[in-house]
């Protein structure tokens, strides 16, 4: 069965250190993978996605991921964290048509 | 501005009501989905559409109906058969139905039984 992986429900990090959010992934044939970012009652925000090519993929508002195949995992990173990247971010997947979401990991930067 | 309208922003519903969620989109999207989000859960897909006047159950559509007649539109019926409805709701939309494919979201209904 297709799953997508965030082991952590809540990362903390004060303001300025690099951040790092967890995802794993087990997709049937070719993956491909995406992050958004979901603010306090509102929709999911797209942030980037992997889909062939530079396993360093860069997306919007500083942000990148690191797609790494033999450890199947996706994890997000972005080199100074911000106090407005306080957030809910989802992982997601798929290998066929179906898009699966991880559950989400709450991250909480202080300043 | 091209985008996902949702409405109603929030919806109380009484025990044993019918309620519907709307969905609309200018983006020209061919697929539309709708999407139940609960604390800790992450996403569960409840029905999603390929194009017009064809839609699919997907993982937790007991208790839910919908219709997509107009490629714009996906409404969402939550039905008094759906015994936990209380949950934050997303519709989405992509170009097509492919795993590939990115998703545009809705900015959510809140809906809450009394």
């Amino acid at each position: 069965a297709q799953s997508v992986a965030q082991p952590e429900d809540q990362v903390n990090v004060a303001e300025g250190n690099p951040l790092t959010v967890k995802c794993t992934y087990s997709v049937s044939g070719n993956p491909y993978l995406f992050w958004y970012v979901q603010y306090p009652n509102r929709g999911l925000q797209f942030l980037l996605k992997y889909i062939t090519g530079d396993n360093l993929v860069k997306g919007s508002y500083g942000f990148e991921a690191e797609f790494n195949k033999s450890q199947t995992s996706f994890h997000l990173k972005k080199p100074p964290a911000l106090v407005s990247d306080s957030a809910l971010y989802f992982c997601a997947g798929g290998g066929g048509f179906k898009t699966i979401f991880g559950a989400g990991t709450r991250l909480f930067v202080k300043a | 501005d091209g985008g996902i309208t949702q409405s109603p922003k929030y919806l109380f519903r009484k025990e044993g009501q019918n309620v519907t969620l709307s969905c609309e989109q200018n983006l020209n999207h061919d697929a539309m989905y709708w999407y139940r989000q609960d604390p800790g859960q992450g996403l569960r897909l409840i029905y999603y559409s390929q194009i017009v006047n064809d839609f699919q159950k997907g993982d937790i559509a007991e208790g839910y109906s919908v219709s997509r007649e107009k490629k714009e539109s996906f409404p969402l019926t939550v039905t008094s058969a759906q015994k936990n409805p209380t949950a934050f709701y997303l519709c989405a939309s992509t170009r097509q139905m492919r795993s590939t494919d990115t998703q545009y979201f809705g900015p959510g209904t809140r809906l809450t039984v009394l």
